[in-house]
C-alpha cells in the first residue's frame, strides 16, 4: 500500500497540458525530494523529473515537475502519443526509513 | 555505457529458492546503491531494499524484511536478490536500480528487469 497517492489515469489529446497530482505526507514529500519515472509498455522505468523540477541530460523539456507542501506534480505540456506510459512519482520516506513510490498514473493520447 | 544488466527469467516451483543477479559495468560500481523494485503483474513499484556495494551496508523495506535477502559481490561487480522459500505470491518482474550520486536519491540507471514465476 503506497503511501504516495496518484490519479490512476489521465489523458489529453495531442498538443494538449496534462497534469498529474502526487500527494504525500510530512515525513516523504513534505521533507524529501521528489522524483518522478517513466514506464513505457513492456520496458523498464526511467528516470524523468529528480530533485523535484530538474530533468536529466537529454530529457524532452515538455515535461516539468513541481513540489508544493506535501504535493507535487508532472506536467506534460505539449502531449504527444509517444508519452502513453505510466508515470510514478516517488520519494524518501523518513518515517518508514525507505523509499516509496506513488500509485502511478496511466497516461493516454487520446 | 554504463549499465545494469539482470539475469534471465526464471520459473520456479512454490518452496524453491532462487538467486537472481543485476550485474554493473560502465562506472565504479563499489561507489553507487543499488536498489530492487518489485513490480507484480499489472501493478505498480514497489521498493525492496538497497546496498551499497563498497560496504554491504544494506537497508530493507519493513515490508520486505526477513522475506529477501539482497547481497553483493564487488569482484563481480553483480548485486543479488535471493529467496529461500518461493511463494506464488512472489511472481513478479524484479529491476534493480541504480542510485544517483549527483540527483539525490533518484534511481538513473536501470535493469532490463527479470521475470520470476512461482507456479505449481
Amino acid at each position: 500500500q503506497s503511501v504516495l497517492t496518484q490519479p490512476p489515469s489521465a489523458s489529453g489529446t495531442p498538443g494538449q497540458r496534462v497534469t498529474i497530482s502526487c500527494s504525500g505526507g510530512s515525513s516523504n514529500i513534505g521533507s524529501n525530494t521528489v522524483n518522478w519515472y517513466q514506464q513505457l509498455p513492456g520496458t523498464a522505468p526511467k528516470l524523468l523529473i529528480y530533485s523535484n523540477n530538474q530533468r536529466p541530460s537529454g530529457g524532452p523539456d515538455r515535461f516539468s515537475g513541481s513540489k508544493s507542501g506535501t504535493s507535487a506534480s508532472l506536467a506534460i505540456s505539449g502531449l504527444q502519443s509517444e508519452d502513453e506510459a505510466d508515470y510514478y512519482c516517488a520519494a524518501w520516506d523518513d518515517s518508514l526509513n525507505g523509499y516509496v513510490f506513488g500509485t502511478g498514473t496511466k497516461v493516454t493520447a487520446l | 555505457e554504463v549499465q545494469l544488466v539482470q539475469s534471465g527469467a526464471e520459473v520456479k516451483r512454490p518452496g524453491e529458492s532462487l538467486r537472481i543477479s543485476c550485474k554493473g559495468s560502465g562506472y565504479n560500481f563499489t561507489t553507487y546503491w543499488i536498489a530492487w523494485v518489485r513490480q507484480m503483474p499489472g501493478k505498480g513499484l514497489e521498493w525492496m531494499g538497497i546496498i551499497y556495494p563498497g560496504d554491504s551496508d544494506t537497508r530493507y523495506s519493513p515490508s520486505f524484511q526477513g522475506q529477501v535477502t539482497i547481497s553483493a559481490d564487488r569482484s563481480f561487480t553483480t548485486a543479488y536478490v535471493q529467496w529461500s522459500s518461493l511463494k506464488a505470491s512472489d511472481t513478479a518482474i524484479y529491476y534493480c536500480a541504480r542510485r544517483t550520486n549527483w540527483a539525490g536519491d533518484a534511481f538513473d540507471i536501470w535493469g532490463q528487469g527479470t521475470m520470476v514465476t512461482v507456479s505449481s
